[in-house]
């Protein structure tokens, strides 16, 4: 299994910051990685495909990076609705498998 | 607006059958997997499978010869069956859509679903 590593596992920033979330793969996955969105109590959601497609309707705050094994979700300035926990996933083989989370919350 | 509606029983004793079903409403089956995701405090978010029309369903190793997804498409549902469940298979179980425009990912999610194991 393709393991995925995500760093911080927490953090606290404030409204405006610039926040970074780091994810490394065990291997390789070329461009196989995708970046989803979660609140307490719902469904994740999709925020960035094929590790730069922002999706339809997902800020322009947010952005993603990255190659190979090593792969960035940018907030380039926090929003009050941006607090979550933030996960990474690959999508390259099965078993698809994701980061363990970030949570991102309120300083 | 496509919606997945998923459903099934959210109390199990050990032992018994989790049954889950997840209804697509808005949309078509084709061209698209669907597919089964948990989620526990202690393991995250954790793959189960997926199916599309093909017939083609790979399983997580670590379900393996437990675990059965199939696809209805009179119905316009999937559903899943995990057998012999234990308490380390009590989660939040999630369907999912799948996409695989240049890359593969989970576009849209059901409500989820929260499975309790007890005796």
């Amino acid at each position: 299994d393709i393991q995925m590593t995500q760093s911080p596992s927490s953090l606290s920033a404030s409204v405006g910051d610039k926040v970074t979330i780091t994810c490394r793969a065990s291997q390789s996955i070329p461009g196989y990685m995708n970046w989803y969105q979660q609140k307490p109590g719902k469904a994740p959601k999709l925020l960035i495909s094929a590790a730069t497609n922002l999706q339809s309707g997902v800020p322009s705050t947010f952005s993603g990076s990255g190659s190979g094994t090593e792969f960035t979700l940018t907030i380039s300035s926090l929003q009050p609705d941006d607090f979550a926990t933030y996960y990474c996933q690959q999508s390259y083989t099965t078993p698809r498998t994701f980061g363990q989370g970030t949570r991102l919350d309120i300083k | 607006q496509v919606q997945l509606q998923q459903w099934g029983a959210g109390l199990l004793k050990p032992s018994e059958t989790l049954s889950l079903t997840c209804a697509v409403s808005g949309g078509p089956l084709h061209g698209f997997f669907w597919s089964w995701i948990r989620q526990t405090p202690e393991k995250g978010l954790e793959w189960i499978g997926e199916t599309d029309l093909s017939g083609r369903t790979p399983y997580n190793p670590s379900l393996e010869g437990r675990v059965t997804l199939s696809l209805d498409t009179s119905k316009s549902h999937f559903s899943l069956i995990l057998t012999s469940v234990t308490a380390a298979d009590a989660a939040m179980y999630f369907c999912a859509r799948g996409r695989r425009a240049a890359r593969l990912y989970f576009d849209l999610w059901g409500q989820g679903t929260l499975v309790t194991v007890s005796s």
